[in-house]
């Protein structure tokens, strides 16, 4: 069954304080893994998409790497603003581009 | 921000009666889907529109029904809401083009069904 896992389900940070989410995954024919970012009674914003393993994107304090069964989410001296659910999601193979996600990890920085 | 509205913002019916979502977009995008998601669940799929008139039905479709009779509107049906159906609901767009499968989710419609 395809399945996506995110830990950890919640994690408390210390500003400045550097840390990583992960996103596991086992699907067959994945066609892309999807980042999400997601405060509280707003829908999800996209952040990142990554297509093969090995692929690394940045955007400020946040980078996202790819393996062949799991994602991470770097953090590099998190801030309070960076307070966020965070979002896996990977697209199937065959499918018109519909995602799974996982269950998200909530992060929460504090000054 | 993608532009996607989504309509009512929040709603609260009894059981049994029918509700209809709407979701809006101006980007043009071919695709659109219909999430929701609730406390201990990931977003799960309810249905999706790959163009004008063309529908199927995702993960949890059961319960609900889609029209897409314009590029730009989706709406969600619920024939007879039940306490189940009690949930926060997400639009999302795609336009599906090679290298551009991320999905822009819309604001969210907060159903509570007493």
């Amino acid at each position: 069954e395809d399945q996506v896992t995110q830990s950890p389900e919640a994690l408390r940070l210390q500003e400045g304080e550097s840390s990583s989410l992960n996103c596991s995954y086992t699907v067959s024919g994945l066609r892309g893994l999807f980042w999400y970012r997601q405060d509280p009674g707003k829908g999800p914003e996209f952040l990142f998409t990554l297509y093969s393993a090995g692929e690394e994107k940045e955007k400020e304090r946040l980078k996202a790497t790819l393996t062949k069964k799991e994602s991470f989410l770097h953090i590099t001296a998190p801030k309070p603003e960076d307070s966020a659910t965070y979002l896996c999601a990977v697209r199937l193979g065959g499918s018109q581009g519909n995602l799974i996600f996982g269950k998200g990890t909530k992060l929460s920085v504090k000054p | 921000d993608a532009g996607i509205t989504q309509s009512p913002r929040h709603k609260v019916t009894e059981t049994g009666t029918p509700v209809t979502l709407r979701c809006h977009q101006t980007e043009n995008h071919r695709y659109m889907y219909w999430y929701r998601q609730d406390p201990g669940h990931g977003l799960r799929l309810i249905h999706y529109s790959y163009g004008v008139k063309d529908t199927d039905k995702g993960e949890v479709s059961d319960g609900y029904s889609v029209s897409r009779s314009k590029t730009e509107d989706f709406l969600l049906t619920l024939e007879s809401a039940t306490s189940s159906q009690t949930s926060v609901y997400f639009c999302a767009i795609s336009d599906g083009l090679a290298g551009h499968n991320e999905q822009f989710f819309g604001p969210g419609t907060r159903l509570t069904v007493l």
